[in-house]
């Protein structure tokens, strides 16, 4: 159950661009597309921003994307508001024999 | 409106037990699979435990054999009994529900619970 690796830290000034990584296996993120991304304010409970690798949940809006290659995943966050600095989490399923979920690291997006 | 609501944190000295439980409102627990997850102060986020709408159950290493994921169907509530508490285990619980919309992922969340172990 290691965790995917994602920097610690990503920044931009309004209105850019900003994407983030999410590295893990191929027995995670390889390996399925079931990749999910959160997005977490300080004190708040995560709330799902992407799922099955660049879905998008009713009312997110489409400044949010996402995409694989092989065993990474990206989020790309363009037009960059105030709103969206917080904290954003990768996640991947890994199949139904070990334990069928693991977080990224998390990356605390800054907009300077 | 779908709603879940964790109560059952506190302050718990280190070898205790704690139970947390999640109430569900406009969600049915039994039909999803739900997931409890911790994150220690300043940290990420740790999936704790996952049950599955069959009944399997998942653990994280850290807590094989001192947690018990549970729920009550007649209650609409997750549980997660925690025994042996370590300093370690001190976090903001957070359970998460796939509501069926979105495969395999978790789109409903409760505000969390805040759980310290210290003597």
């Amino acid at each position: 159950q290691s965790a995917l690796t994602q920097p610690p830290s990503a920044s931009g000034s309004p209105g850019q661009s900003v994407t983030i990584s999410c590295t893990g296996t191929s027995s995670d993120v390889g390996g399925y597309n079931y990749v999910s991304w959160y997005q977490q304010h300080p004190g708040k409970a995560p709330k799902l921003i992407i799922y099955e690798v660049s879905k998008r949940p009713s009312g997110i809006p489409d400044r949010f994307s996402g995409s694989k290659s092989g065993n990474t995943a990206s989020l790309t966050v363009s037009g960059l508001q105030a709103e969206d600095e917080a904290d954003y989490y990768c996640n991947s399923y890994a199949g139904s024999k070990n334990f069928p979920h693991v977080f990224g690291t998390g990356t605390k997006v800054t907009v300077l | 409106e779908v709603q879940l609501v964790e109560t059952g944190g506190g302050l718990i000295q280190p070898g205790g037990s704690l139970r947390l439980s999640c109430a569900a409102s406009g969600f049915t627990v039994s039909s999803n699979y739900m997931t409890w997850v911790r994150q220690a102060p300043g940290k990420g986020l740790e999936h704790v435990s996952i049950l599955y709408s069959g009944g399997t159950t998942y653990y994280a290493d850290s807590v094989k054999g001192r947690f018990t994921i549970s729920r009550d169907s007649s209650k609409n509530t997750l549980y997660l009994q925690m025994n042996s508490l370590r300093a370690e285990d001190t976090a903001v619980y957070y359970c998460g529900g796939n509501s069926g919309l979105y495969l395999r992922a978790f789109d409903i969340w409760g505000q969390g619970t805040m759980v310290t172990v210290s003597s």
